[in-house]
């Protein structure tokens, strides 16, 4: 089943913005959106969005997700050093009946 | 809100094993739930969804007619039965809640197939 591609490795400074993408087609992003999860080593993932910008309660405002056509965005402003950590995009995809994930992005914090 | 997953091992190419999570906290019998795995060093990978009443399944292509996803809502219990493991099923094995995608994760349990 193919996944959603998103770029390995993403680097920004203590402070700044960084915008991760995850891009699929319209079977799967484009029709319903994405969710995007955050998973530091050693530990499972933690839901950050889902259906493109509805945060679950608790998740910090510094996370907004987007969607354009079929990519979708997740950008965390004021970044921290507890950012650092792997980024994951998920979408059904109504064409295989089936989740399919994003390859990850590992967020560095400079 | 609580997942607790259990039953990984080391188990034989070939062979079988069943996994368990627990749910606690919540009304498990009004949730969907997913098996999510992560191989060693690899990203995550989406095995098996099973709805709130047991009566809608969907698996991954590579585990079809080999993985069989299943609930015990009088249990509060999720089971994933795998057979016919293979090497690369190696992996953490996670369950996941679903109330608006993957929102409440376990800590997960280790699957090794090795001879």
């Amino acid at each position: 089943q193919a996944g959603l591609t998103q770029p390995p490795s993403v680097s920004k400074g203590l402070r700044q913005t960084a915008t991760l993408t995850c891009t699929g087609n319209s079977n799967n992003v484009g029709n319903q959106g994405a969710a995007w999860l955050q998973q530091h080593q050693g530990h499972p993932p933690k839901l950050l969005s889902y259906r493109n910008n509805n945060r679950p309660s608790g998740i910090s405002e510094r996370f907004s997700a987007s969607r354009s056509g079929n990519t979708a965005s997740l950008t965390i402003t004021g970044l921290q050093p507890e950012d650092e950590a792997d980024y994951y995009c998920s979408a059904w995809d109504s064409s295989l009946s089936a989740w399919v994930f994003g390859g990850g992005t590992k967020l560095t914090v400079l | 809100v609580q997942l607790v997953e259990s039953g990984g091992g080391v188990v034989q190419p070939g062979g079988s094993l069943r996994l368990s999570c627990a749910a606690s906290g919540f009304t498990f019998s009004n949730y969907a739930m997913h098996w999510v795995r992560q191989a060693p060093g690899k990203g995550l990978e989406w095995v098996a969804f099973i709805r709130y009443d047991g009566k809608y399944k969907y698996y991954a292509d590579s585990v079809k007619g080999r993985f069989t996803i299943s609930r015990d809502n009088s249990k509060n219990t999720l089971y994933l039965q795998m057979n016919s493991l293979r090497a690369e099923d190696t992996a953490m094995y996670y369950c996941a809640q679903e109330t608006d995608a993957f929102d409440i994760w376990g800590h997960g349990t280790m699957v090794t197939v090795s001879s």
